[in-house]
């Protein structure tokens, strides 16, 4: 089975902080993933990477970075914490095979800002 | 913008009933296709995976996929109350740039009433 490990399960953060968020996945997945995941939003792409060292923006990249050192491991970074990313986080990987292939998600870090 | 759309209920059947969740998309180039499950304060799970017209059948899942129509849908028969969940349609972007990425509807929330 994949196992897709997200570091914290839960995080509480004052604005301005520098937080990081750490994925690792065991399957040699070459694509992973961060979502975040808000009540009537859906799930929203913040950055996903192909390959280590590469990185590309998703559909919210604003005031998050990431880092990708490591084909198991892909990190969000959040510059200075502002309360509008209080949020439940998502990692995810994937391999890119024939027909593509669906995303095998971590837990989640749920990340309250105050 | 690419986009896809879910009624987002809450859908209400009787245990023992078939549950009948809808999809569009609006990609005509999009290939694959992808149904989550997701109970509440878990992450999404990959429960089916559809690339092909027509019907896919895993257990009591059946996905059906109608690509002239830019449409998948998800019939669960025999409803059970563990199937009460939140149901996310997933679509694969047309190759091209993202590799991988996954455009999500914002769910349908199912409920089993026993």
């Amino acid at each position: 089975d994949v196992k897709v490990t997200q570091s914290s399960r839960y995080l509480v953060k004052r604005t301005g902080e520098k937080v990081f968020l750490e994925c690792v996945q065991d399957m040699d997945h070459e694509n992973m993933f961060w979502y975040r995941q808000d009540p009537g939003l859906g799930l929203r792409l913040i950055y996903f990477s192909y390959d280590v060292k590469m990185k590309e923006k998703g559909d919210i990249p604003e005031g998050y970075s990431v880092s990708r050192e490591k084909k198991e491991r892909f990190s969000l970074i959040l510059e200075s914490a502002s309360t509008n990313q209080t949020s439940m986080y998502l990692c995810a990987s994937s391999f890119v095979g024939s027909g593509g292939a669906g995303l095998h998600f971590g837990n989640g870090t749920r990340l309250t800002v105050t | 913008q690419k986009e896809v759309e879910q009624n987002s209920g809450p859908l209400s059947v009787p245990e023992g009933a078939i549950a009948s969740l809808n999809c569009t998309y609006s990609d005509r180039g999009s290939q694959s296709f992808f149904w989550y499950r997701q109970y509440s304060g878990k992450s999404p799970e990959l429960i089916m995976s559809i690339y092909s017209n027509g019907d896919k059948e895993d257990g009591r899942f059946t996905a059906q996929l109608n690509k002239a129509s830019q449409y998948v849908s998800l019939l669960i028969r025999d409803s059970q109350p563990s199937d009460s969940a939140t149901y996310l349609c997933a679509v694969r972007e047309r190759d091209g740039g993202s590799q991988g990425n996954l455009i999500f509807g914002k769910g349908t929330k199912l409920s089993v009433k026993p």
